[in-house]
């Protein structure tokens, strides 16, 4: 079946050591995105992918970077984890331009920062 | 700008009781509505979706209406199960002034369906 697949489903790093979430696309949709989901909060875009262009949210922090190599792969990196940055990730593609397409969900990894 | 406004929950219920989630949005243009499920542990889904002025979207027996009037679009069930059980979210899609598409999501109502 085709869908988005993020590895891994749990992720537990340390204060200030990089980590990267991974998410992996077989819809061939143009549009990736990256979001953050804290406890009982609303999913917040942090950025997206509309084929290479990356668009960056005006409060993402820094801290935050994303790769997209290719259509399939996107990557988020966090450079440097605090507290804070403990959340669901949550990585969904859509097909490119159409308001009524919906977004596809992978099932997200939980972060962790020790 | 645009946001999207649902009522708080968590929303309790028994089994085979009516259910009703609130949503009311704010937007410029003809957006299109959406409403998401998450279980426990998992990604969002989408539940149903409406993409003009009365159109209503339906799926596993929950429904909304698109009402332009009243910028609302409610989620309705007419006899809930435990396993509805979920935090729902409605969401709203339109055209940034970039020409890209926005998804902006309400705060979520978590529903609990008792035995």
């Amino acid at each position: 079946d085709a869908m988005v697949i993020q590895n891994p489903r749990y992720q537990v790093t340390q204060f200030g050591k990089p980590v990267t979430l991974s998410c992996s696309q077989t819809l061939n949709h143009n549009v990736m995105y990256w979001y953050q989901q804290k406890s009982s909060q609303a999913p917040k875009l942090l950025f997206h992918y509309y084929d290479k262009d990356f668009n960056n949210e005006a409060d993402t922090p820094d801290n935050f970077q994303s790769r997209r190599p290719n259509t399939s792969f996107c990557f988020l990196d966090i450079r440097s984890p605090g507290l804070g940055d403990a959340a669901m990730y949550l990585c969904a593609t859509s097909r490119v331009g159409r308001l009524d397409s919906p977004l596809h969900f992978g099932n997200g990894t939980r972060l962790t920062v020790t | 700008g645009n946001s999207v406004t649902q009522m708080e929950g968590p929303v309790t219920l028994s089994e085979e009781a009516f259910l009703t989630i609130n949503c009311t949005y704010t937007a410029t243009g003809y957006p299109s509505l959406f409403w998401y499920v998450q279980y426990p542990g998992e990604g969002l889904q989408l539940l149903l979706k409406a993409t003009k002025a009365d159109d209503k979207g339906s799926n596993k027996g929950f429904e909304a209406t698109y009402r332009k009037e009243t910028t609302s679009f409610h989620l309705e069930k007419g006899s809930v199960q435990v396993s509805d059980s979920a935090v729902y979210f409605c969401a709203l899609s339109s055209t940034m002034d970039t020409g890209r598409r926005a998804l902006t999501f309400g705060s979520g109502t978590r529903l609990q369906v008792q035995p």
